[in-house]
């Protein structure tokens, strides 16, 4: 157990529906960065949160949102799903919000648009 | 713009059998560089952080070498619980924070 939670562990959808994946960082952890790993694209960073604001941004689609809570707590919100969202989501968190002390991740979460 | 390239794309050993796998980069201003090790179906889980040319870390059968092009990792006298895909992953700026950027990573399978 990384200390990184994420949920659920699998999701199965339709097209054109939202989800919502969730995460929660490691205990004392103030940054979270979210990331999609599909087979032909490798792990792409989407975005990064750090104490509630957003910090960075990397390629996220306009269809997709996320947001970290007060108690540190992120949610990456997916909408209007494709097929081609399918693939594994992982949430990740640090320390600090430069990583300086290193990336845990969490055990992911498999989305499969149907 | 930032690249990772991992090499080879897969590898098969036997065991006992030692191997390097390559991590080769151009960033601007590398912070540092991450080895991982992903088991399929689960999540990245750290190995070593190297932050400048000439640094090495050790781990077991494992060690990681820097240089200010590439990273090496390693394997020495592998056994079949190390087969895994080994991600690279290198920090850099971007806006104000730094994101690690990831390679494709390296599949390694042991045989008994």
């Amino acid at each position: 157990d990384s200390g990184v939670t994420q949920t659920p562990k699998h999701l199965i959808t339709a097209t054109g529906q939202r989800v919502t994946l969730r995460c929660s960082p490691r205990s004392g952890d103030l940054s979270v960065y979210w990331y999609q790993q599909s087979l032909d694209q490798g792990l792409q960073f989407l975005i990064q949160y750090y104490n509630g604001e957003e910090r960075a941004k990397g390629n996220i689609l306009e269809r997709f949102s996320a947001q970290q809570f007060p108690d540190l707590h992120s949610e990456l919100n997916l909408s209007s799903l494709e097929l081609g969202d399918s693939a594994l989501y992982f949430c990740a968190s640090s320390v600090d919000g430069q990583g300086d002390y290193g990336y845990t991740f969490g055990s992911g979460t498999r989305l499969t648009v149907v | 713009e930032d690249q990772v390239t991992q090499s080879p794309e897969a590898l098969r050993l036997q065991e006992g059998e030692s191997s390097s796998l390559n991590c080769s980069y151009t960033v601007s201003g590398l912070r540092g560089l991450f080895w991982y090790r992903q088991d399929p179906g689960k999540g990245p889980e750290f190995l070593f952080t190297l932050y400048s040319a000439g640094e090495e870390k050790e781990k077991e059968r494992l060690k990681a070498t820097l240089t200010k092009k590439e990273s090496f990792l390693h394997i020495t006298a592998p056994k079949p619980e190390d087969s895994a895909t080994y991600l690279c992953a290198v920090q850099a700026p971007s806006g104000g924070s730094y994101i690690p950027t990831f390679g494709r990573g390296t599949s390694l399978i042991v045989h008994p």
